[in-house]
């Protein structure tokens, strides 16, 4: 079964800062996709980025951008110039390609002081 | 398109008693998929359906929760009778896999969540 394990239960930055989120994952499969999920105090689930196994490009959103390290499983988040409205709990997710099935990490909460 | 809707945002129930929660996928997609968040286990997928029939409840916890979609435009997870132990966020959420991305302006594979329904068992 997969698991993914974000180390971070908690991280708080100051504004403008940029902060990086860690996330594992344990997978014996090779086509799967990674994503970030960001869920504001609203708890509205939001896609914040997604990258695909097979892309070696690391993906970017703007001022959002990853780490995927294949081979030592780990997919972290880097927040650029982060700002207030940052502020959120962030997922990890794991989903083997075909499966529809979302697995999440226990999550790590942010906050961005002004 | 307005999202995914759920109903009711906010629930509270004694134990016991029944509860039914709603769910209005985006027009189109074609899965759907029911999460349980709680602070001791996180995100929990219980089950999904793909066009309307259930494809994976492994995650349901037990007989008192069932599902059902009835059509591709509504769901239902109904927990009878309710424990306190229920009370958690469920989310719904819907997506379409498509084998061009291009079709869609949108990513394949992305599940768009709903607001969630607060379940309270006193």
């Amino acid at each position: 079964a997969q698991t993914v394990t974000q180390s971070q239960p908690e991280m708080s930055v100051q504004e403008a800062e940029t902060v990086t989120l860690s996330c594992t994952y344990d997978t014996s499969e090779s086509n799967y996709y990674l994503f970030w999920y960001k869920q504001p105090p609203s708890r509205q689930m939001i896609l914040v980025i997604r990258q695909e196994a097979y892309k070696q490009q690391n993906a970017t959103e703007n001022r959002f951008s990853v780490n995927f390290q294949k081979a030592a499983k780990s997919f972290s988040l880097k927040i650029s110039d982060s700002q207030l409205g940052d502020t959120a709990m962030y997922f990890c997710a794991f989903m083997t390609q075909g499966a529809q099935k979302l697995v999440f990490g226990q999550g790590t909460r942010l906050t961005i002081n002004p | 398109d307005a999202g995914v809707i759920q109903s009711p945002r906010h629930e509270v129930t004694e134990m016991g008693q029944e509860v039914t929660l709603r769910c209005k996928p985006i027009s189109g997609h074609d899965y759907l998929f029911w999460y349980r968040q709680t602070m001791m286990r996180g995100l929990e997928l219980l089950i999904y359906f793909n066009n309307n029939v259930p494809i994976d409840d492994s995650g349901m916890p037990e007989d008192r929760f069932s599902a059902k979609m009835p059509n591709a435009s509504f769901s239902t997870l109904k927990i009878q009778p309710s424990e306190p132990r229920d009370s958690a966020v469920y989310f719904c959420a819907s997506s379409l896999v498509l084998p061009n991305v291009g079709e869609t302006g949108g990513l394949p594979y992305e599940q768009y969540f709903g607001p969630g329904t607060r379940l309270t068992v006193t």
